[in-house]
């Protein structure tokens, strides 16, 4: 059971938009520690796609958009695409922990 | 073209060690924090340990906490990961991780992973 929670699962049809949430505490992102968000595709290695709550890695489309506030912070994903289809991780460090955690993971599905 | 590479993977026994080594390529080693993050089959990513730009700062995740030891050698530009007595929870693609630059905790560079599997 992660610090960080998020939804199993997330799911909508192409061209909609999704959004993701990652839920934590005041030892994490209410402390003001910044959140990361990765795109995991299955056999192939973990993306970063926002890190420090809001900004994208060059190559990251802009469909792709972080937010955080307070102890949340959200992914929303606009015009879904079917190569959207991954898991997809928050994280953040813990000062409880002394250590950075990942949520738990959210599968999107494109229907 | 900025590489990460890891070695050292493979089946051992439980109660057993293994050193996982990351060899790097593309970037000035010594500006980045390294990180190793596993993934156990059908679950998610579980974050491990860190080790600062300059190796003076540690971080160890709970679950590896006094079994798994980082370390990195900036003249071979080389990332380590020391796993005691390992579990058969321990099983797991290991990944290396370089930080983004101007942060610890943003994992920009994965390298593409190797497997370890803890049985008898």
């Amino acid at each position: 059971q992660s610090v960080l929670t998020q939804p199993p699962s997330v799911s909508g049809a192409p061209g909609q938009r999704v959004t993701i949430s990652c839920t934590g505490s005041s030892s994490n992102m209410g402390a003001g520690y910044d959140v990361q968000w990765y795109q995991k595709l299955p056999g192939t290695v973990p993306k970063l796609l926002i890190y420090t709550n809001n900004n994208r890695p060059s190559g990251v489309p802009d469909r792709f958009s972080g937010s955080k506030s307070g102890t949340s912070a959200s992914l929303a994903i606009t015009g879904l695409q079917a190569e959207d289809e991954a898991d997809y991780y928050c994280q953040s460090y813990d000062s409880s922990l002394s250590g950075s955690v990942f949520g738990g993971g959210t599968k999107l599905t494109v229907l | 073209e900025v590489q990460l590479v890891e070695s050292g993977g493979g089946l051992v026994q439980p109660g057993g060690s293994l050193r996982l080594s990351c060899a790097t390529s593309g970037f000035t080693f010594n500006n980045y924090a390294l990180s190793w993050v596993r993934q156990a089959p059908g679950k998610g990513l579980e974050w491990l340990s860190t080790i600062t730009n300059s190796g003076s700062n540690t971080y160890y995740a709970d679950s590896v906490k006094g079994r798994f030891t980082i370390s990195r050698d900036n003249f071979k530009r080389t990332l380590s990961l020391q796993m005691n007595s390992l579990r058969g929870d321990d099983a797991a693609v290991y990944y290396c991780a370089r930080a983004r630059m101007g942060t610890t905790f943003a994992f920009e560079i994965w390298g593409q992973g190797t497997m370890v599997t803890v049985s008898s």
